[in-house]
């Protein structure tokens, strides 16, 4: 079994300041780690993965995020928040190796504030 | 590139009628996979299909069947529509045996269909 934990489903930030959205992971075997961005009524787009690679992970739009094993989490962040980079974002695990489904946290609205 | 394409984009059905939801992957991926992401929701998977069989299964109500062609695109047929089902339905395919070196299962999606039933 695996699930993601978000934590906020809304957050606010000032635009340019840090991002910082917080995702926990619980999977009984290695996890593939994932987060997604969805703009208003547009479908799922990938933002970054961690595949057991290396940790720290960079994506798209200036975002990376970090996986620690000891911490079961995997938060998403962006140094300087862009008022484009309002929209809802959900992390999201699969199991390692072949076919998995991927199970979806319940998102975290960001709001940047001009 | 090629995306995943869905269609209709947009569906208007009464209650009590029947809906017809279409994906086609992006070539080459033989995985498909059914989300519905509710309003305020987080997408829940559906149902998903390998090779032209089912996979697994979520968490689908038994008036809902899907099933996926010999060309890989999938349908997603709903039954006595109910106000509930008021949805927007997400396909996303992925290539077989977690695909590229990195072994990701990464799911692309579609846009979504959005179902509203009145």
């Amino acid at each position: 079994a695996q699930s993601v934990t978000q934590l906020g489903s809304h957050v606010s930030v000032s635009e340019g300041a840090l991002v910082l959205l917080r995702c926990n992971y619980s999977s009984s075997v290695p996890p593939y780690l994932f987060w997604y961005v969805q703009y208003p009524n547009q479908g799922l787009q990938l933002l970054l993965k961690y595949t057991s690679a290396a940790t720290l992970v960079k994506g798209i739009n200036g975002f990376e995020a970090e996986f620690k094993k000891s911490e079961t989490s995997f938060h998403l962040t962006k140094p300087s928040a862009h008022m484009s980079d309002a929209a809802e974002y959900f992390c999201a695990v699969s199991s390692s190796g072949g076919y998995q489904k991927v199970t979806f946290g319940i998102g975290t609205k960001l709001q940047v504030i001009p | 590139a090629a995306g995943v394409i869905q269609s209709p984009r947009h569906l208007i059905k009464e209650k009590r009628e029947t809906a017809t939801l279409k994906c086609y992957p992006i070539p080459r991926h033989d995985t498909v996979y059914w989300y519905q992401q509710g309003p305020g929701q987080d997408p829940q998977f559906l149902i998903s299909f390998y090779e032209k069989m089912q996979s697994d299964k979520g968490s689908i109500p038994d008036r809902f069947s899907a099933q996926q062609f010999s060309d890989y695109h999938s349908e997603l047929n709903m039954s006595s529509l109910e106000l509930g089902d008021s949805a927007l339905y997400f396909c996303a395919s992925s290539p077989s045996g977690g695909g590229p070196p990195s072994g990701a299962n990464v799911l692309t999606f579609g846009a979504g269909s959005r179902l509203t039933v009145l």
